[in-house]
């Protein structure tokens, strides 16, 4: 295991809604980055936090919002719900901004009726 | 926007038989290329993080190529096993795109006893 955690494990929302998901990080990193992976396709970039702050961002929209805390662990918001949110996301720590490894927690499951 | 394929998408072999994927990836702007192997309901698990034209990974029965002259990397696995049923992603990173993968869509492959 790598020692990524997510919490929840499963989440069912209605469209409209807004959503919390957590991500706690390997011991001793402070980046982390979150994607979304659709049905069928690889992940795709959201957005990433290092030392508590945005710093990099992929083609999503504001909607999608995250924080970084203290103690590195990291939350994504994603507000209005779409059907199209439906989604595995999954986070990934690292040490640093240019680190060669990132380790994957095992993702939330969201699905929007 | 940045273009990562994998092949193919999907493969069913035999135990015992040796298999490969191909990701190919832009040939410009390299930082690094990385492997998962993906098991469902768990975390994605790196297996290789190549940087340098000609890197030739290995470890156990899986091994990696990469030319970033003409943008590809093949994973083998030699013998396959079982439990080497997986998805096998590879994922693309440029230079001063922090921690970004750019993930191909993955090849998943099931192994019959």
């Amino acid at each position: 295991e790598t020692g990524v955690t997510q919490s929840p494990t499963h989440l069912i929302k209605t469209r409209g809604q807004q959503v919390t998901l957590r991500c706690s990080s390997q011991s001793g990193h402070n980046t982390v980055s979150w994607y979304q992976q659709a049905l069928g396709q690889g992940p795709q970039f959201i957005f990433q936090y290092y030392r508590e702050e945005e710093n990099g961002r992929g083609n999503f929209p504001p909607r999608f919002s995250g924080l970084q805390f203290p103690n590195y662990s990291s939350e994504l918001n994603v507000n209005a719900l779409e059907l199209d949110d439906s989604a595995l996301y999954l986070c990934a720590s690292s040490w640093g901004e240019g680190a060669y490894e990132q380790y994957f927690g095992p993702g939330t499951r969201l699905t929007v009726t | 926007i940045l273009n990562v394929e994998q092949s193919p998408q999907s493969l069913h072999v035999q135990e015992g038989d040796s298999t490969n994927f191909t990701c190919s990836f832009p040939s410009s702007n390299f930082y690094a290329l990385h492997w998962y192997r993906w098991e469902t309901a768990k975390s994605p698990e790196a297996l290789f993080v190549m940087t340098l034209n000609g890197d030739e990974k290995k470890k156990g029965r899986i091994s990696a190529t990469l030319n970033t002259k003409e943008g590809y990397s093949y994973l083998y696995i030699k013998g396959s096993q079982p439990e080497d049923s997986a998805t096998y992603l590879c994922a693309f990173r440029a230079p001063y795109a922090g921690n970004m993968l750019t993930f191909g869509g993955g090849t998943r492959l099931m192994v019959k006893p």
